[in-house]
């Protein structure tokens, strides 16, 4: 069965640090990789996603992921926070046959930013 | 452009009522899907919805179901609501694959 493991559900970090934030797979085929994030009181926003092509892969707010195969890993980074950063963050991966994937979450990381 | 828009914002209910959630999406938006979110437990898939017709389903009892108009408009309804219903509901359109805009949910209270 498709999961999603996110293994740090609090990370702590200080203004201008940087930040990893892990996530886990297990799906049997090529996945499609997800990270959003959720602000307080926002919706959950799309910072990036993985298809196929480079494994490294470019977001919005600075943010960038690896894809590991080997490692069925798709961790998160950013060289440095800023505090408007201080969020959850959700790793999902797109389970399914063409025309009906669906989205399978972790269970999150919350991010809290020190000034 | 509006984006996805979720009434109500927040709900309090007792055992054994039903409910009914509404989610308008984007515009031009066919496809709708459905979260159910609790604190541990992240994002669990509901179903989704294209062109009125249910294209996926979670794992979730039948009190669960949903619905999607010729607008794309989508309702969900939970009948006999379980304290363990209780929950934040979101709602996510899409017109691309990968790539979801979510409401700001509904806050669902069960007492």
């Amino acid at each position: 069965a498709q999961s999603v493991t996110q293994p740090d559900i609090h990370i702590t970090v200080s203004e201008g640090a940087s930040l990893e934030l892990r996530c886990n797979y297990s799906y049997g085929a090529t996945p499609y990789l997800f990270w959003y994030v959720q602000s307080p009181g926002q919706g959950l926003q799309l910072l990036l996603k993985y298809f196929s092509g480079d494994t490294l892969v470019q977001g919005i707010k600075g943010f960038e992921a690896e894809f590991k195969r080997s490692q069925s890993s798709f961790n998160l980074r950013k060289p440095s926070v800023h505090w408007s950063d201080a969020a959850e963050y959700f790793c999902a991966v797109g389970a399914g046959t063409s025309g009906t994937y669906k989205y399978i979450f972790g269970t999150g990381t919350r991010l809290k930013v020190l000034a | 452009k509006a984006g996805v828009t979720q009434t109500p914002r927040y709900l309090i209910k007792t055992r054994g009522q039903q409910v009914t959630l509404s989610c308008s999406p984007i515009s031009g938006h066919r496809s709708v899907s459905w979260y159910q979110q609790t604190p541990g437990q992240g994002l669990q898939f509901l179903f989704e919805y294209f062109s009125e017709t249910q294209r996926n389903k979670g794992n979730f009892p039948g009190r669960f179901s949903g619905r999607q108009f010729s607008n794309s408009r989508s309702e969900m309804n939970v009948s006999t609501l379980e304290l363990g219903d209780s929950a934040l509901y979101l709602c996510a359109s899409s017109l691309e694959y990968g790539k979801l805009f979510f409401g700001s949910g509904t806050q669902l209270s069960v007492l």
